[in-house]
């Protein structure tokens, strides 16, 4: 069983504000790490899933970078808005089975 | 449809009563998923099936009883539950087993056993 960190824990922030948040990984034997976004009342949905050392992916404000030597990643989102509000969780390996780190939960206020 | 559908959206149900969980997705994904989550933890891994096969079984305890009737619908059966097995159920998708595979979430099934 895999140790999959997240921090913060909770993040309030403002609008237009700029935030981040880390993941932290095993980094023997690492197959890929996925970050998904998930609404209140919604499915988790996938912003990325990342296997190379040095990733760097972007969708819109939101952008996330990957270190498989030392184990980590960071969540980066741009001028927050209030629609951001979500608890971001990542996810990392065994080969067939994804193992879920406790999540960051955002808030974005007007 | 890029949907995974999950029924019912919540459950109530007592420790003797015997009821299923619907999950179903028409994307063409060979692999599916169940999840469990309780509050303010992540979700975690019950099975997976590949192609109709149960792949992964995490020592889940055989009153959640998975089924693959085909590529496109998954059920948990569940008999005899416990009150600590309430939570919120997810199902998943992928278009290949293997962790690369970004996982499609269904909205979850909350369940309250009594």
């Amino acid at each position: 069983i895999l140790n999959v960190e997240q921090s913060p824990q909770s993040l309030h922030v403002q609008e237009g504000d700029s935030t981040n948040f880390t993941c932290s990984f095993p980094s023997s034997n690492f197959y890929a790490l996925h970050w998904y976004r998930w609404e209140t009342a919604k499915s988790p949905e996938a912003l990325f899933v990342m296997t190379l050392n040095g990733d760097e992916k972007k969708k819109g404000r939101i952008s996330a970078t990957l270190n498989t030597r030392e184990g980590y990643s960071y969540l980066y989102i741009k001028g927050s808005q209030p629609e951001d509000s979500a608890t971001y969780l990542c996810a990392s390996p065994g080969y067939s089975t994804l193992t879920f780190g406790k999540g960051t939960m955002l808030l974005v206020s007007p | 449809d890029t949907e995974v559908t999950q029924t019912p959206k919540h459950l109530v149900m007592g420790m003797t009563n015997k009821k299923s969980l619907k999950c179903e997705q028409h994307m063409g994904h060979r692999a599916m998923y169940w999840y469990k989550q309780k509050a303010k933890k992540p979700p975690e891994l019950m099975f997976v099936y590949s192609y109709e096969k149960l792949s992964i079984n995490e020592s889940v305890p055989s009153r959640f009883s998975p089924e693959c009737p085909n590529s496109s619908l998954l059920n948990l059966h569940l008999h005899a539950l416990q009150p600590e097995d309430s939570a919120l159920y997810l199902c998943a998708s992928s278009l290949l087993a293997g962790v690369p595979n970004e996982q499609f979430f269904g909205p979850g099934t909350r369940l309250t056993v009594l």
